[in-house]
């Protein structure tokens, strides 16, 4: 069964602190995703990455930094978390072609007091 | 730039009674169009997608969405509600613009389904 993992789903920080989210797809797909869902606003990308140390950004990639070392695993790096950066935030990776299915984890939900 | 407009953010129905979830888009050329359903502390999966083959479509769990390029719509139906069927649904369509394909989500219907 194909799986996208997202280590924690729960997390809760301070603000001010250095926060890794970490996913890892065992699909060996080109393409991984970072998305924010929050109520009423959809699924908005914040960076995505076609090949390994390669990162685009999405729509809202401020605050935010990924890694991609190698072609599994992609983390989403939150320098210096802030209460806006409460969300829930997805994972996705996506085979290479344009009308690919999206394959999500089931979220990191993270609360920044 | 390409847009998607869910009509409703919620929608409640009794269970055996029809679904309709309406989706419109805006795209300058001819979509890909997708709709994903979230079930609660769950990530996305794909119900079905549209890539101009055929303009009905049918996805998973008895879920079909026909294409209709006049009305710039690609609404979700069901002839039948499960309770299983309770979920937030998204509809979404492809952006190939900036050189990338990025899917560009609705704001998400929910669905309510009663005894």
């Amino acid at each position: 069964d194909v799986k996208v993992t997202q280590s924690s789903r729960y997390l809760v920080k301070r603000t001010g602190e250095k926060v890794f989210l970490e996913c890892v797809q065992d699909m060996d797909h080109e393409n991984m995703f970072w998305y924010r869902q929050d109520p009423g606003l959809g699924l908005r990308l914040i960076y995505f990455s076609y090949d390994v140390k390669m990162k685009e950004k999405g729509d809202i990639p401020e605050g935010y930094s990924v890694s991609r070392e190698k072609k599994e695993r992609f983390s989403l790096i939150l320098e210096s978390a802030s209460t806006n950066q409460t969300s829930m935030y997805l994972c996705a990776s996506r085979d290479r072609g344009d009308t690919g299915e999206l394959f999500f984890g089931e979220g990191s939900r993270l609360t920044v007091l | 730039a390409q847009s998607v407009t869910q009509l409703d953010s919620h929608v409640s129905v009794s269970e055996g009674t029809p679904v309709l979830l309406r989706c419109n888009y805006s795209s300058s050329y001819s979509p890909s169009l997708f709709w994903y359903v979230q079930h609660p502390n769950k990530g996305l999966q794909l119900l079905l997608k549209y890539t101009s083959a055929a303009t009905l479509v049918k996805g998973i769990n008895g879920f079909e969405a026909e294409f209709k390029k006049s009305e710039t719509s690609f609404h979700l139906t069901k002839p039948s509600a499960h309770m299983s069927d309770a979920a937030e649904y998204f509809c979404v369509v492809s952006d190939f613009s900036g050189g990338y394909n990025k899917l560009i989500f609705g704001a998400g219907t929910r669905l309510a389904v009663h005894p």
